[in-house]
């Protein structure tokens, strides 16, 4: 079925930078949209950012447009976050998650944390 | 665009049915046949339970069941039992991806 699994986050200051890291293995990474999801405490689920399957369509969410950076690498299954100029706001724990044939997220992993403070 | 609207909690006792909706416009649940839904227990990763309105993957409880009428989609968990307690999330719109507020479900 598939299993995904995040890498990357940590404690950062605003305005810094991370990169987020999602490896994919089970299923045949290169003919799937991938999507990031963040869950923020105390909030609910947000999608952050997609990629079709050659990386050339992306779309993000309209707070992290011009400072997050989606992208992916077919050869290593893997998928990226480019987060640069974080906000407190964007605290929460990121997940990457495989955009179904049936417009659903059927493949998620376990998450990875990101913390923006001072 | 707005998130779809849930109800912030619900609950029931075990053995119960409890239902969720999910309200959102022609654009996004009442337009497409694409609503899902998703478990999530604190801690761990999301899980879908529901595609296509009332699909269930393989593995999923019988217990789950989802519908749609208009533009609000329901989740329906019959026989409540203590692990079903969890957030709840809807989903829907092809291209943006819409997600619900969240439910949290309290199983009393």
């Amino acid at each position: 079925e598939g299993e995904l699994v995040e890498s990357g986050g940590g404690l950062v200051q605003p305005g810094g930078s991370l990169r987020l890291s999602c490896v994919a293995s089970g299923f045949r990474f290169s003919a799937y949209w991938m999507t990031w999801v963040r869950k923020a405490p105390g909030k609910g689920l947000e999608r952050v950012a997609n990629i079709d399957e050659d990386g050339k369509k992306k779309n993000y969410l309209d707070s992290v447009t011009g400072r997050f950076t989606i992208s992916r690498d077919n050869a290593k299954r893997s998928l990226f976050l480019q987060m640069n100029r974080l906000r407190v706001e964007d605290t929460a724990v990121y997940y990457c998650a495989r955009d179904s044939d049936y417009s659903a997220f059927d493949v998620w992993g376990q998450g990875t944390m990101v913390t923006v403070s001072s | 665009q707005s998130a779809l609207t849930q109800p912030a909690s619900v609950s029931g006792s075990p053995g119960q049915s409890i239902t969720i909706s999910c309200t959102g416009t022609s654009s996004d649940i009442g337009g497409y046949k694409y609503v899902s839904w998703y478990q999530h227990h604190p801690g761990k990763a999301p899980k879908l339970i529901i595609y296509e309105v009332s699909v269930r993957p393989s593995g999923v409880s019988n217990r789950f069941s989802g519908s749609k009428s208009g533009n609000t989609a329901f989740l329906t968990i019959s026989g409540l039992q203590a692990e079903d307690e969890a957030d709840y999330y809807c989903s829907s719109d092809r291209s943006s991806r819409l997600f619900g507020g969240g439910t949290r479900l309290t199983v009393l």
